[in-house]
């Protein structure tokens, strides 16, 4: 079954409003990364967050291994930040399960 | 430093011929996997090597799909034959200990 739910599929935001992306898990989990893409691009990795809260910039992401979630914050948002954001989760050995993504399109 | 290098980049076949697509892990890097990306069903996993031993072989993916990985810093991804289902980006990507670094990928398409 599904072991990685992404929320939300897309969203739409105006330049400089804020963005919340989660990720829930049904199986434990060893590590989670959060990866970004743009149409007809590669996988870049943004945040590699096995628990707890990192920073870099305006990103922030936060795992909370016992709840088996992550979320990604994107604050001030740009035009620029618009892309794909997959997060994925490591269980057993390193293999990486990804959720479905969330398409973000921020408008001037 | 290198990442991840594909090739090529793209590459278009006829129903039912063979194509190879090579991956070039980070040097160094121990762990191997390819991908498969598409719109409906996202990204898959084909295959992963641990210090080029088969760790996993993707279930579904078996009967046309072959992976190889002849030494530390080289794998090829080999379709055999190719359906027009096939169609898709194919990923190869590394990682030494935890975090997996991505090729820019192959796009193929089966016509």
């Amino acid at each position: 079954g599904q072991q990685v739910q992404q929320s939300p599929t897309s969203l739409v935001l105006q330049e400089g409003e804020n963005a919340e992306l989660q990720c829930n898990f049904s199986t434990s989990l060893n590590s989670m990364q959060w990866f970004y893409q743009r149409p007809g691009g590669s996988l870049i990795s943004v945040f590699y967050n096995p628990s707890g809260t990192k920073q870099s910039g305006r990103l922030t992401s936060t795992t909370v291994i016992k709840e088996r979630r992550s979320s990604l914050h994107i604050s001030s948002s740009q035009i620029t930040d618009s892309g794909t954001y997959l997060c994925a989760m490591e269980s057993n050995y390193n293999v990486l399960y990804f959720g479905s993504g969330t398409k973000l399109t921020v408008e001037p | 430093d290198a990442g991840v290098t594909q090739t090529p980049r793209h590459e278009v076949a006829e129903k039912g011929q063979t194509i190879i697509l090579k991956c070039e892990p980070v040097s160094g890097h121990n762990d191997l996997f390819w991908y498969r990306q598409t719109k409906i069903q996202g990204l898959e996993l084909l295959s992963y090597f641990r210090s080029k031993s088969l760790m996993e072989d993707g279930g579904a993916f078996k009967d046309r799909f072959k992976a190889e990985m002849l030494n530390s810093s080289f794998s090829t991804l080999k379709i055999q034959p190719t359906e027009p289902k096939d169609s898709a980006v194919y990923l190869c990507a590394s990682s030494l200990r935890q975090e997996v670094f991505f090729g820019k990928g192959t796009r193929l398409t089966v016509v």
